[in-house]
């Protein structure tokens, strides 16, 4: 499969623990995107690279979470101190160059916070 | 104001009906758009580009009109296989960081009953 993947799909975790997702783009994608989507909404965009430069972080992106693309290749995020609202789907999605006007997305990560 | 609105639904239409979703966007510097389609549980999955002109993909026709922001989608002859999401995109770009960024409404739900 050279889609995009994440990894886990799944992850259950209580309240004030730390989690980490991490995304493989499709290969030849040098844009990559991390979103958030809750139950009966559209995916919100969270951070944005290029290569392995984070252009973009929004606002909804707290202190709590980091991202990281060391090698311009995959990508990790990470939460820390977990709360009961970061309970959504994290979904991250990959594009070509300037007209990467298509995004490609993964399966998504479902985060659950006890 | 949601910058992309549309109705939530849902809609439910019997097989071989035709069913039309509309969407408006509030940035008239949006410059392009989209209608994905995401089954339940599944990531957000490219549908088809909307273009001034409006365009045809088989059974799924979309219209665009920049003067009153707004965008719709029309599906003739609807199978069971189309229940699912649809989610109205907007892409604007920000020219200070390359970040080209898609806006998801909230999605329209649709149910094609047998």
């Amino acid at each position: 499969d050279t889609g995009v993947s994440q990894d886990p799909r799944h992850k259950i975790t209580k309240r004030g623990q730390n989690v980490t997702f991490r995304c493989d783009p499709i290969s030849e994608h040098n844009r990559l995107y991390w979103y958030r989507q809750t139950l009966g909404q559209g995916p919100e965009f969270l951070t944005y690279f290029q290569n392995e430069a984070q252009l973009e972080k929004s606002r909804l992106l707290s202190d709590r979470f980091s991202a990281e693309r060391p090698k311009g290749s995959f990508s990790t995020l990470e939460i820390q101190r977990t709360e009961q609202g970061d309970s959504a789907m994290y979904l991250c999605a990959s594009s070509f160059g300037t007209t990467g006007d298509e995004q490609f997305f993964g399966p998504g990560t479902r985060l659950t916070v006890l | 104001r949601k910058e992309v609105e549309q109705d939530p639904g849902p809609f439910n239409v019997p097989e071989g009906a035709t069913v039309a979703f509309n969407c408006t966007y509030s940035n008239s510097a949006s410059q392009s758009f989209f209608w994905y389609r995401q089954d339940c549980r599944k990531e957000p999955k490219l549908l088809m580009s909307v273009y001034s002109s409006g365009n045809e993909d088989g059974r799924f026709t979309a219209q665009l009109n920049r003067a009153s922001q707004y965008i719709s989608l029309l599906i003739r002859d609807s199978k069971l296989s189309d229940s699912a999401t649809y989610l109205c995109v907007v892409l604007a770009e920000f020219m200070d960081t390359g970040r080209r960024a898609l806006t998801f409404g909230s999605g329209t739900r649709l149910q094609v009953q047998p």
